[in-house]
């Protein structure tokens, strides 16, 4: 199973709402990595957990919380969004997060559309 | 700091063969990954090179110049539905082992 799971699928939301995205792997890895998409625009690392611990937060705003509940989960909890938000939210795993050769398996992402 | 570059668009025609070139400048470099993504879908792992030199995988080739921080992707034998964005990553161990994509080359493959 190379399967990265995410729901939902599309989410719209109000600035003043909060949201949860949610990501799911059963391979075993430990590695997990969230990104953020814009339309023609490569991912953008958000953050990295390694071994349910938050190793790498790319300087990303509060209004976006990152949890790791256990090693096969990933939410994105989000809370008083803006409308430049609005993105594709990928996540992705890998084995380990430190080993060279480390592909990174994506899920089918979150398009998010902040109103 | 880091910088990859890539063609923003590139054409050619089915049956052919396309060369997509990356240039990359890293400090810590530890691999490089080729993606391919299809538009409003994620990414999916095409190849990786860490040694000089060519791989091959069926239709698809990367190669690696680590002196001249320089990768191409070789597609043979286009299809139509090898039409997407084609990524550069690069894996940097300074500052913790991070992935850092190219802006995508988008390949239109035409009849």
């Amino acid at each position: 199973d190379t399967e990265v799971t995410q729901t939902p699928k599309h989410l719209v939301m109000g600035m003043t709402n909060k949201k949860s995205l949610k990501c799911e792997q059963h391979m075993g890895h430990r590695a997990m990595y969230w990104y953020k998409q814009k339309a023609k625009k490569p991912p953008e690392l958000m953050f990295v957990y390694s071994y349910e611990k938050l190793s790498i937060n790319e300087s990303v705003p509060s209004r976006f919380s990152p949890e790791c509940p256990n090693s096969s989960l990933l939410n994105l909890h989000l809370h008083a969004l803006q409308p430049e938000d609005s993105a594709l939210y990928l996540c992705a795993s890998s084995q380990e997060g430190r080993a060279a050769q480390e592909t990174q398996y994506f899920g089918p992402g979150t398009r998010l559309l902040v109103l | 700091g880091q910088n990859i570059d890539q063609p923003t668009e590139m054409t050619a025609t089915e049956g052919a063969i396309v060369q997509i070139n990356c240039t990359y400048q890293t400090s810590g470099f530890n691999g490089l990954f080729w993606y391919q993504q299809h538009a409003g879908e994620a990414p999916t792992f095409l190849s990786y090179n860490v040694l000089d030199g060519l791989e091959e995988k069926g239709r698809f080739s990367s190669f690696l110049s680590r002196s001249k921080g320089y990768s191409y992707l070789l597609l043979k034998e286009l299809q139509m539905k090898d039409s997407a964005s084609y990524l550069c990553a690069v894996r940097d161990r300074t500052g913790g082992f991070k992935t850092i994509f190219g802006a995508g080359t988008r390949l239109f493959v035409k009849a």
